[in-house]
């Protein structure tokens, strides 16, 4: 069964670093881009960017290029979502989705259940 | 701002059928294949459709989906109050916008 399993809530303060995780099973994680989409309170889904684990090839959404660093261990089939420095406005829910794709098709079929980030003074 | 637009909200009676319309142009939707995901309040969203109008397996056939030219639509017919969630399409876009966008998403109500 093909599972993807999120590292739990966080609560920081602006200016703290975060890692946040996703671990994958049940599949050949390094054969599968993962994804990363954000979701702020009350909004709608938000697509942050992908990485493929075989290689580490990464692409970001400009709108999130610069502001976050998506990152992947292979050898314990995890993915990475991290912030060096955090403003309040980076308080949402994350999700990892596995990235299907086969030329102009792409899809998410599997989700993570999600990891809250909330940043606050 | 998304770049596929979707109308707010969609609502009709149990049993009834809704259609959710997505709107893009040529450099996403009208050369690339959409998929459907919905998201139950407080889940993680799920893969409803994908290359316009595959079901994977578990879902109903009362899911479907179409595309033509720019647009691409969700259809849900036999509406249950199980149905009501928000629902998102998703495609690539070719632009430097973002290879990939999701659309502003729409709140199915079952009255």
């Amino acid at each position: 069964e093909v599972q993807l399993v999120q590292s739990g809530a966080e609560v920081k303060k602006p200016g703290e670093s975060l890692k946040i995780s996703c671990k994958g099973s049940g599949y050949s994680f390094t054969s599968y881009w993962i994804g990363w989409v954000r979701q702020m309170p009350g909004k709608g889904l938000e697509w942050m960017g992908i990485i493929y684990p075989g290689d580490s090839d990464t692409r970001y959404s400009p709108s999130f290029q610069g502001q976050v660093t998506i990152s992947a261990d292979k050898s314990i089939s995890t993915a990475y979502l991290q912030w060096s420095s955090l403003k309040a406005s980076d308080t949402a829910m994350y999700y990892c989705a596995r990235h299907m794709t086969d030329g102009h098709s792409s899809w998410y079929d599997y989700w993570g259940q999600g990891t809250l980030v909330t940043v606050s003074s | 701002q998304s770049v596929l637009t979707q109308p707010p909200s969609v609502s009709a009676a149990p049993g009834q059928k809704v259609t959710i319309s997505c709107s893009g142009s040529s450099s996403n939707i009208g050369n690339n294949y959409v998929s459907w995901y919905q998201q139950l309040p407080g889940t993680a969203p799920k893969l409803l459709i994908y290359e316009n109008n595959k079901r994977p397996s578990g879902i109903p056939d009362r899911f479907s989906g179409s595309k033509s030219g720019t647009s691409a639509t969700l259809g849900i017919t036999g509406l249950q109050t199980g149905d009501e969630a928000d629902y998102y399409c998703g495609t690539w876009d070719s632009s430097l916008s973002a290879p990939y966008v999701f659309g502003t998403g729409t709140k199915v109500t079952v009255l």
